[in-house]
This record gives structure tokens, C-alpha cells and sequence, in this order.
């Protein structure tokens, strides 16, 4: 079986700091995929990054990055410089194979909600 | 235009009674997902479908029915609402190509259920 820890519930900053969002996963499987989905106040989910299980690289996208550590099994997303905007709820997700057949099942985390005060 | 839609966006029902949330895409893909949200639970996978004639359950089946009723079409049916069944319910879709299988949501239908 599959699991995501968001260890941190709600998170508030004031505008322009930096945060750091946590995401800590468990899986047997060698062969998996991370996910992180942004939900704004509005509801939709917005994909916003994967990374598969053989790729530690680093990302950077503008003001968000994100840190891949399977030592660590975690997939840390940091915004920079964070703005208003930014307020939503992040999930973090997890892919990997249920049945041995292929076939990839999504788990979710339960979020962390990012409050950016001006 | 929305590459996938859900209908309706929002529903209020009572108790016992039957309702449909429909799923339609555009983007071509093949495999198709219902979940819902529940506040601090993050998104739970009630059914899943990879083509036209194939159904599976998810995580939490219970109370729930879908008919995928052609390649771009997913409908999720509660057959005897629950007030247990408030919710926000996605639809999700993803390319049988795409080897990470990356999912992409619909905008959500909010169901209450009193």
C-alpha cells in the first residue's frame, strides 16, 4: 500500500516570505510518480509538477521549486517570494503500481493550506 | 472551452433520493476517475474506468455506481442519496500514452445532501 504525509495542516507567511511545503511518502514500489496539485479558493485542481522515482533531479519554475529526496522519501515544495495568489490548498500525490499489472493508482495527501497575508 | 467539464457544478438533494453527476472530456484520453473531497481528507477514489467496457472500484465504492457510457463520458450515480455523501466530487482523466499518467481534474460538482 500507498501513503502520503502533508504533516503541516495550515501554513500562514506574510507576503513575500518563502515557504517550504512538506510531503513525505511511502511505497514498496521501485517504479513510482510524484505529483503536487494546487486548489485556489475557487475549488478546481491545478497540476502543477511530476517527477518519476529515477529522476532525483531538482526543479525550478519561476518562484516554485521542488525537492525529490528518496533517502528522505520526500518531495518538498518551497515558493519563493510568495504572493496572495499563492493562497490555496497543495496536495501532494503519490503513483504507483496497485496491482503489478501496470496499472497506477493516485494517492492524495490530506493538503496543506497556504494562507499569504499582505 | 474546459478540456473537462462536469455537470452539474452544483446540487442540493434530500435524502433517498437518486442523482447523476456526468463527466464529459475533450482531451482524448482513455482513462477516467471519480473522486470525492472531504474537508482534511484529502481525495478519495470511488471508481475507476481504463476504456468503454471496463469499470473498477476505488477506495470507497460503497453507496456509488458509474457507467461510462462512451470514451469522453463518465457518470457517477448515487442511487439513494446520504447526508455522509456531502461532498466535493471530481472527475479525472488520463492518457493510456502517457507513461506518468498524469490526471487532470475537472472543476468540481459540490453535492449536499440534507
Amino acid at each position: 500500500a500507498q501513503k502520503v504525509t502533508q504533516a503541516q495542516t495550515e501554513i500562514s507567511v506574510v507576503e513575500k516570505e518563502d515557504v517550504t511545503l512538506d510531503c513525505v511518502y511511502e511505497t514498496r514500489d521501485t517504479t513510482y510518480y510524484l505529483f503536487w496539485y494546487k486548489q485556489p479558493p475557487s475549488g478546481e485542481l491545478v497540476f502543477l509538477i511530476r517527477r518519476n522515482s529515477f529522476d532525483e533531479q531538482n526543479e525550478i519554475s519561476g518562484r516554485y521549486s521542488w525537492n525529490f529526496q528518496k533517502s528522505t522519501s520526500s518531495f518538498n515544495f518551497t515558493i519563493t517570494a510568495s504572493q496572495v495568489v499563492d493562497s490555496a490548498v497543495y496536495f501532494c500525490a503519490l503513483s504507483a503500481s496497485y496491482s503489478g499489472a501496470g496499472s497506477y493508482q493516485l494517492t492524495f495527501g490530506k493538503g496543506t493550506k497556504l494562507s499569504v497575508i499582505p | 472551452d474546459a478540456d473537462v467539464t462536469q455537470t452539474p457544478r452544483n446540487r442540493i438533494t434530500k435524502t433517498g433520493k437518486r442523482i447523476m453527476l456526468e463527466c464529459s472530456q475533450t482531451k482524448g484520453h482513455d482513462r477516467m476517475y471519480w473522486y470525492r473531497q472531504d474537508p482534511g481528507l484529502g481525495l478519495r477514489l470511488i471508481y475507476y474506468s481504463f476504456d468503454v467496457k471496463d469499470i473498477n472500484k476505488g477506495e470507497i465504492s460503497d453507496g456509488y455506481s458509474v457507467s461510462r457510457q462512451a470514451q469522453a463520458k463518465f457518470s457517477l450515480s448515487l442511487e439513494s442519496a446520504i447526508p455522509n455523501q456531502t461532498a466535493l466530487y471530481f472527475c479525472a482523466t488520463s492518457d493510456l500514452r502517457d507513461e506518468q499518467e498524469t490526471q487532470y481534474f475537472g472543476p468540481g460538482t459540490r453535492l449536499l445532501v440534507l
